[in-house]
C-alpha cells in the first residue's frame, strides 16, 4: 500500500537560510508524488509534482524537490526562505492511477519562518 | 472566476441542526471530493464523485450525505450535527487525464458545531 512520512511536524528557520522539509514514501511501485502548500486560513494549492520523469522537480515560489529511489525520499527545498513561506506543507501519494483512486496526505509539516 | 469556490466559508451552528454546505468548480473537471481537516490539520477523504457517480465513500456517519447534480457542482449536507463534525470541510477536483493527485482545492468551509 502507499504511504507518505513527513517526518518533521514543525520545522522552524531564520529568514534568508535554507529550507528543508522531509518526506518518506512507500510504494510497490515508482510512484508519483506530490507537495502541497496551505497558508492560514487557505485552501491547499499544489507546490510541484513528481511523475516519473526527471527525478528533480522545481515548483512554484522557488520550492524544489528531489525524487530518490534508493532513500524512498521526496524531500522539498528551497534555498533561502522569505516570510512569505510560512505556512503547513503536505506531501501526498496517489494509491492508484484510476478516477478511483485515494489521494493520502501526508500529517503535514508547519514551516515557521524568524525574521 | 473563483476556479473552486464553496459557500458558506464559516458555518456556527447548534448540536443537532442540519446544514449544508456548497461547492462549485469552473474548471471543466470531472472529478470532484470532500475532505475533512481536523484541528491537527489531517486531511481524510470522505467523499469523491466522478462525472456526477460516487465513486468513493470512505467510512463516513450516514448523516453525511453527498450531493453532484452535475459534474460543477457537489453539495455536502450534514444532518443532526455533532461536537465531533466541527472542522474544515475543503472542496476538491481534478481534471480528465491529469496526473492522479493533482487537486484543486477551494478555500475551504470552517464549521463550527456549539
Amino acid at each position: 500500500a502507499q504511504s507518505v512520512t513527513q517526518l518533521d511536524s514543525h520545522v522552524s528557520v531564520s529568514e534568508g537560510t535554507p529550507v528543508l522539509l522531509r518526506c518518506n514514501y512507500s510504494s510497490s511501485y515508482s510512484p508519483s508524488l506530490f507537495w502541497y502548500v496551505q497558508h492560514p486560513n487557505k485552501g491547499l494549492q499544489l507546490l510541484l509534482k513528481y511523475t516519473s520523469a526527471a527525478t528533480l522537480v522545481k515548483g512554484i515560489n522557488g520550492f524544489e524537490a528531489e525524487f530518490k529511489k534508493s532513500e524512498t525520499s521526496f524531500h522539498l527545498t528551497k534555498p533561502s526562505a522569505h516570510m512569505s513561506d510560512a505556512a503547513e506543507y503536505f506531501c501526498v501519494v496517489p494509491s492508484g492511477y484510476s478516477s478511483a483512486s485515494k489521494i493520502i496526505f501526508g500529517s503535514g509539516t508547519r514551516l515557521s519562518i524568524r525574521p | 472566476d473563483t476556479a473552486v469556490s464553496q459557500t458558506p466559508k464559516y458555518l456556527v451552528t447548534q448540536m443537532g441542526n442540519d446544514k449544508s454546505i456548497k461547492c462549485e468548480q469552473n474548471l471543466g473537471h470531472d472529478t470532484m471530493y470532500w475532505y475533512k481537516q481536523d484541528s491537527k490539520k489531517f486531511l481524510k477523504i470522505m467523499f469523491s464523485y466522478n462525472n456526477k457517480e460516487l465513486i468513493i465513500n470512505e467510512t463516513v456517519p450516514n448523516r453525511f450525505s453527498p450531493k453532484s447534480p452535475d459534474k460543477a457542482h457537489l453539495n455536502l449536507h450534514i444532518n443532526s450535527l455533532e461536537l465531533g463534525d466541527s472542522a474544515v470541510y475543503f472542496c476538491a477536483s481534478s481534471r480528465p487525464g491529469g496526473a492522479t493527485g493533482e487537486l484543486f482545492f477551494g478555500e475551504g468551509s470552517r464549521l463550527t458545531v456549539l
